[in-house]
């Protein structure tokens, strides 16, 4: 089968820099995207990473490691406006796109 | 350019009674995708269209529920008759193609079955 794994909930405090994993267990993953969705929102698309590294998008960066099968999403700078559910979602090689049960990002002023 | 809308926002129906959403994605998307997000979850595919052909309906409980996208614009997603656990909110989301990993998603239906 095909998921990914991210921590339930992640606390970090206002102005810190917070890491969020991913892990993927699939065969066949050729790139992982970010989402963020804010209570009773919808997702919203943060980043994507088809190749091994990082992109960085302002206060967020996303790192990705296909020998590895892992990625993460690296906020920094931290506001309280942050405070969301983070997924990662991977797409295969059927262009399907599969997503993480999401992390709780919770920050503290 | 506009986001992909939805509608009802909000339903409550009771078990075994029929609901429908509607979703109208991004002008010019192609592909249109239906998820169902049960609270303190991610995204489930229920069901992707390419135009208005199917391109994964995998995870789409058939026996009761169903969608289409007439002329590869607007789509419903049907449950009859629908059931407690189907409490959820259907979210409906469009990209320019299947090939583009960026996903815009619309504010979603949230329903609850009593």
């Amino acid at each position: 089968g095909q998921s990914l794994e991210q921590p339930s909930e992640v606390t970090a405090v206002e102005g810190a820099i917070v890491q969020i994993n991913c892990t993927y267990q699939t065969s066949g993953f050729y790139g992982l995207s970010w989402y963020q969705q804010h209570d009773g929102g919808a997702p919203t698309f943060l980043s994507y990473n088809a190749l091994d590294g990082l992109e960085e998008t302002g206060r967020f960066s996303s790192f990705l490691s296909r020998s590895d099968s892992y990625g993460y999403l690296l906020l920094q700078e931290l506001q309280m406006k942050d405070s969301a559910s983070y997924f990662c979602a991977g797409m295969n090689r059927d262009d399907k796109i599969i997503f993480g049960k999401g992390t709780r990002l919770h920050i503290l002023p | 350019e506009a986001g992909v809308a939805q509608s009802p926002r909000y339903k409550i129906i009771e078990k075994r009674q029929s609901v429908a959403f509607w979703c109208n994605p991004i002008s010019g998307h192609a592909t249109l995708y239906w998820y169902q997000q049960i609270l303190g979850q991610g995204p489930k595919l229920l069901i992707q269209f390419q135009n208005n052909g199917v391109v994964d309906d995998s995870q789409l409980p058939k026996d009761r529920f169903s969608a289409e996208r007439l002329k590869g614009v607007d789509s419903t997603l049907k449950i009859q008759p629908a059931k407690l656990e189907d409490s959820a909110v259907y979210l409906c989301a469009s990209s320019r193609d299947a090939f583009q990993e960026t996903q815009y998603f619309g504010p979603g239906t949230r329903l609850l079955v009593l």
